[in-house]
């Protein structure tokens, strides 16, 4: 049963400390999105791949979020330095160009 | 303006009544819609496409009106387990394949 795995799916960590979640995406798919949840907000998108190129980052704080795909089945999002309000749910998803996107479990993030 | 909108409820409904969902989007160029799924504290997950023609899966109908840009979900004598977040998402395929969501329509089953 194909699933997009993310790790890790829960993480705690303080201000200022560097944190950095990953995504394997569904075989073959060749679309990658990132999205943040948060109650406030709902799914926000904050960055997608096309065959492991950035598309769009547009949704992401540049200062401190960075995206990339170093290889077609790891998808990783790092930030630096964390800040309390970065605490959300973030999902990965993967797909293509023209169909549904099927979501990791998430990583719940709380930044301290 | 969210460029994907629905009413974010709550929608308290009893057991087996039927409930409808609308959705509008401003983008004329979206080309594909869904309808997701969202438990409490769990990832998305497709509920059901969205076609011009109108498509139905047992209880649940979609409908989509390109000339008036909104999508709608009926459910049928709903049931308990039906309570959840649904997401109305569209597909922007000049934009790479773009998936956009709407904030999501709360849904309470009540017995």
């Amino acid at each position: 049963d194909a699933r997009v795995t993310q790790t890790p799916r829960h993480k705690v960590t303080e201000m200022g400390q560097e944190v950095t979640m990953r995504c394997q995406p569904i075989l073959g798919h060749n679309t990658v999105f990132w999205y943040r949840q948060t109650m406030m907000q709902g799914l926000e998108l904050l960055a997608y791949f096309r065959n492991r190129a950035p598309l769009d980052d547009s949704g992401m704080p540049k200062d401190r979020f960075s995206a990339e795909m170093p290889d077609a089945t790891l998808a990783t999002l790092k930030i630096q330095p964390s800040e309390p309000r970065d605490s959300a749910v973030y999902f990965c998803a993967s797909g293509e160009r023209t169909t549904e996107a099927f979501f990791g479990q998430g990583t719940r993030l709380t930044v301290v | 303006r969210k460029e994907v909108e629905q009413d974010p409820g709550p929608f308290n409904v009893p057991e087996g009544a039927t409930v409808a969902f609308n959705c509008t989007y401003s983008n004329s160029a979206s080309q594909s819609f869904f309808w997701y799924r969202q438990d409490c504290r769990k990832e998305p997950k497709l509920l059901m496409s969205v076609y011009s023609s109108g498509n139905e899966d047992g209880r649940f109908t979609a409908q989509l009106n390109r000339a008036s840009q909104y999508i709608s979900l009926l459910i049928r004598d709903s049931k308990l387990s039906d309570s959840a977040t649904y997401l109305c998402v569209v597909i922007h395929y000049n934009q790479g394949g773009k998936l956009i969501f709407g904030q999501g329509t709360e849904l309470s089953v009540k017995p």
